[in-house]
C-alpha cells in the first residue's frame, strides 16, 4: 500500500518558468513532510520541509505548500533553472511510523534552456 | 560537514554470491537505514537500526540481512545474490528525531549477473 504517492513520473518545464511537483499521502498521522532532490549517481539531498502545523514554507526559489484536508503537498520552484533538473522525492513521517521516512516514487524534472 | 560514506560506488557480483555493502557515518547519529531505489518504485526501505546491535525490518527485507556492531557502521548483506537484487542501494542516517531529515550516502550501484 503506497502511503505517499507522486503520480507524475516526469515533468518538463522551460527555464525561467514555474515548476510544480505534486505529492499525495493517505496516512492522516503523518505530521512532517520533506522534499529531496537526487542527481544521477548521487544520494538524495535534503531540499525543504514543512510541519503539519504550517501550510507554507519558503526557502529562496523553493516553496512547499501543504493542504492537510486534501492530504496533498506541492513543491514550487520559481524560476526554474537547468541545474534543477533531477529526480524529486517527497517523504513523510509521523509518530505512527516511529520516525521512518516514507518516500514517494519520485518525479523526474527536466528544465529546458 | 556531515558525511555518510558507502564503501563502493559500483559493484558487479554473480548470482549466488554473498554480498556485503558497507556504510559508515561520522555524525554520531542514532538511526541508520538501507533503501533501494528502482525506477517507478521510488525509495523502498529494506532494514533500519535505531541503536547498536538493534535492527528492524523495513518494507522489503526478504533476501537481505543487516549488521550494526558499532554505532557508526551499518552493513547490508545479500545472503545469496539474485538478479532481481540489481539496484541502487542507498544508506542514510539521522538523529533520533526524523524532523531533521536523513543524510544519504552517494549510493552503490549493484549489478548481479
Amino acid at each position: 500500500d503506497q502511503q505517499v504517492k507522486q503520480n507524475s513520473p516526469s515533468l518538463s518545464v522551460q527555464e525561467g518558468r514555474i515548476s510544480i511537483l505534486n505529492c499525495d499521502y493517505t496516512n492522516s498521522m503523518f505530521d512532517y513532510f520533506l522534499w529531496y532532490k537526487k542527481y544521477p549517481a548521487e544520494g538524495p539531498t535534503f531540499l525543504i520541509s514543512i510541519s503539519s502545523i504550517k501550510d507554507k514554507n519558503e526557502d529562496g526559489r523553493f516553496t512547499v505548500f501543504l493542504n492537510k484536508s486534501a492530504k496533498h503537498l506541492s513543491l514550487h520552484i520559481v524560476p526554474s533553472q537547468p541545474g534543477d533538473s533531477a529526480v524529486y522525492f517527497c517523504a513523510a513521517s509521523g509518530m505512527s511510523n516511529t520516525g521512518k521516512l516514507i518516500f514517494g516514487q519520485g518525479t523526474t524534472l527536466q528544465v529546458k534552456p | 560537514d556531515v558525511k555518510v560514506t558507502q564503501s563502493s560506488r559500483y559493484l558487479v557480483k554473480r548470482t549466488g554470491e554473498k554480498v556485503f555493502l558497507e556504510c559508515v557515518q561520522d555524525m554520531d547519529h542514532e538511526n541508520m537505514f538501507w533503501y533501494r531505489q528502482d525506477p517507478g518504485l521510488g525509495l523502498r526501505l529494506i532494514y533500519f537500526s535505531y541503536d547498536v546491535k538493534m535492527k528492524e525490518k523495513g518494507d522489503i527485507p526478504e533476501g537481505y540481512s543487516v549488521s550494526r556492531e558499532k554505532k557508526e557502521r551499518f552493513s547490508l548483506i545479500l545472503e545469496s545474490a539474485s538478479t532481481n537484487q540489481t539496484s541502487m542501494y542507498l544508506c542514510a542516517s539521522s538523529l533520533s528525531t526524523v524532523n531533521y531529515g536523513y543524510t544519504f550516502g552517494s549510493g552503490t550501484r549493484l549489478t548481479v549477473v
